[in-house]
């Protein structure tokens, strides 16, 4: 099993709806959580980080559910330049050979089409 | 205060040469990633380093592949002997030191390195 999974998509969403997408983790020893974007051959880019209770910027929300090892990702009121692959990051902590490093999902690619 | 940068933006090189690429870390970061990204997929881990020290290398191909993060200047990451298949984008992350705690674990990239084997 990956340590870090994802739905790959496509996820087609009109502008202007809401598309929310999962991301599980083997390690229940994990310690920080984030959601990167990624556009075409660019860089990932820090889109935010995943709070126990949740957090909200702007359109975006994430929420972090331990019990079952997912997180998720929330966007409201679609734009079209939210088309991006979505990269889910765990981080184990300090109990694990792999603590610190960065573990990525594979991604989820969403395109808003207008 | 600059963000990650690596070099060169573009690297072309012949089979059996070598290749370095450089990634200078956020100002007061300590920890540096690197991920392969091939066409059409993910990213994969290589290696993680901390000045003078790989705390993981297990993505690092056994051979032809090495980094190093010295006191001084920029993480190096070198491919010995290039081969077609190593044309890839090659992006650099630096973070703090995750150990100060999970606020301190943010990891920002470099725009990266794209080589290209002819």
């Amino acid at each position: 099993r990956k340590e870090v999974e994802q739905d790959p998509g496509p996820f087609n969403v009109p502008e202007g709806a809401t598309v929310a997408f999962n991301c599980t983790y083997s390690n229940s020893a994990s310690q920080s959580f984030f959601w990167y974007r990624q556009d075409c051959r660019k860089e990932p880019k820090l889109l935010m980080s995943v709070y126990s209770s949740g957090n909200e910027d702007g359109r975006f929300t994430a929420q972090l559910n331990r019990a079952s090892q997912y997180i998720s990702l929330l966007i409201r009121d679609s734009k079209l330049s939210d088309s991006a692959t979505y990269l889910c990051v765990v981080i184990p902590d300090m109990t694990t050979d792999s603590w610190g490093k960065l573990q990525f999902g594979a991604g989820t690619q969403v395109v808003v089409t207008p | 205060n600059a963000g990650v940068m690596q070099n060169p933006r573009h690297l072309v090189r012949r089979r059996g040469q070598e290749a370095r690429l450089r990634c200078s870390p956020m100002k007061g970061h300590s920890h540096v990633y690197w991920y392969r990204q091939l066409p059409e997929e993910g990213l994969k881990f290589m290696v993680y380093l901390q000045k003078e020290n790989i705390i993981d290398e297990s993505g690092m191909p056994k051979e032809r592949f090495s980094a190093e993060f010295p006191k001084e200047g920029p993480s190096i990451l070198r491919i010995q002997q290039v081969v077609r298949g190593d044309s890839a984008a090659y992006f650099c992350a630096s973070s703090l030191d995750p150990e100060m705690g999970t606020r301190y674990t943010e990891a920002f990239f470099g725009q990266g390195t794209r080589l290209t084997v002819v």
